[in-house]
C-alpha cells in the first residue's frame, strides 16, 4: 500500500470555525490532490499540487485554501467551515500525472 | 466541465455468473481513462490506466476495454464473487497529461449475491 495518512479521521465542527486536514505521503510523489465525496455526486477534485508551493484549483474550490511547504505534505483549510462541506475528504498522490493516483483513508467532517 | 458517465448505476449479479458495465467519455482530445474498485468503507484502489484504442488489460477475473473513437470502456468481471461486491469508478484526467487530476464517473455500485 502507498504510505497516505489523513489526519484526523473524523472531526466534528461548528459553523464558522477553521478547520485543517493533512495528507501526508511518505512516496516522494510530485503529485497531490484532495477531493471530496457525497452522495449523487461521486469524487470531486478540489485543490491539487505539482510540486512544493505549487498549488491550484480545481472543480469545487470555493470555501477552500490549500498549502504544501514541504513534498509529503498537503494541507486543506476550511476558512470558516459550512454544513455544505459536511463530506468524506480523500486525498491522492502520483509519481507521474498519467499514472494511477492512489488514495489515503479519508476524513469524515460533519459541519454542524 | 469534462462529462464522464457511468452506467448501470447499480446491479445485481448472482454469484459466479459474469457481469460488465460501461463508461462514457468525450472522444474529443482523449488522454487516458482510469478505473478503481473502491469497497465499502475503504479508499479507491487504481485497476487500469488505459490509453491506446483497442487497449485490453486483465487483472485475475477482471478486465477492460477501450475504445477511443467512440469514447466509451467496459469493465468485464468473469465468475463474479462474493470479494467483487464494490462500486467501481472511472475517470478521466481534466486535461492532457492528468496533473491537474481526474473528473470520476459516479460509478456503478456492484451487489454480487450469494
Amino acid at each position: 500500500d502507498a504510505g497516505i495518512t489523513q489526519s484526523p479521521r473524523h472531526k466534528v465542527t461548528e459553523t464558522g470555525t477553521p478547520v485543517t486536514l493533512r495528507c501526508h505521503q511518505t512516496e516522494n510523489h510530485r503529485y497531490m490532490y484532495w477531493y471530496r465525496q457525497d452522495p449523487g455526486h461521486g469524487l470531486r477534485l478540489i485543490h491539487y499540487s505539482y510540486g512544493v508551493k505549487d498549488t491550484d484549483k480545481g472543480e469545487v474550490s470555493d470555501g477552500y485554501s490549500v498549502s504544501r511547504s514541504k513534498t509529503e505534505d498537503f494541507l486543506l483549510t476550511l476558512e470558516s467551515a459550512t454544513s455544505s462541506q459536511t463530506s468524506v475528504y480523500f486525498c491522492a498522490i502520483s509519481e507521474v500525472a498519467s499514472y494511477e493516483q492512489y488514495f489515503g483513508p479519508g476524513t469524515r467532517l460533519t459541519v454542524t | 466541465i469534462l462529462n464522464v458517465e457511468q452506467s448501470p448505476q447499480s446491479l445485481h449479479v448472482q454469484e459466479g455468473d459474469s457481469t460488465n458495465f460501461t463508461c462514457s467519455f468525450p472522444s474529443s482530445n482523449f488522454y487516458a481513462l482510469h478505473w478503481y474498485r473502491w469497497e465499502t468503507a475503504k479508499s479507491p484502489e487504481a485497476l487500469f490506466v488505459m490509453t491506446l484504442n483497442g487497449d485490453e488489460k486483465k487483472k485475475g477475473r477482471i478486465s477492460a476495454t477501450l475504445n477511443t473513437k467512440e469514447g466509451y470502456s467496459y469493465l468485464y468481471i468473469k465468475g463474479s464473487q462474493p470479494e467483487d461486491s464494490a462500486t467501481y469508478l472511472c475517470a478521466s484526467p481534466r486535461s492532457g497529461g492528468g496533473a491537474d487530476g481526474l473528473t470520476f464517473g459516479k460509478g456503478t455500485h456492484l451487489i454480487i449475491q450469494p
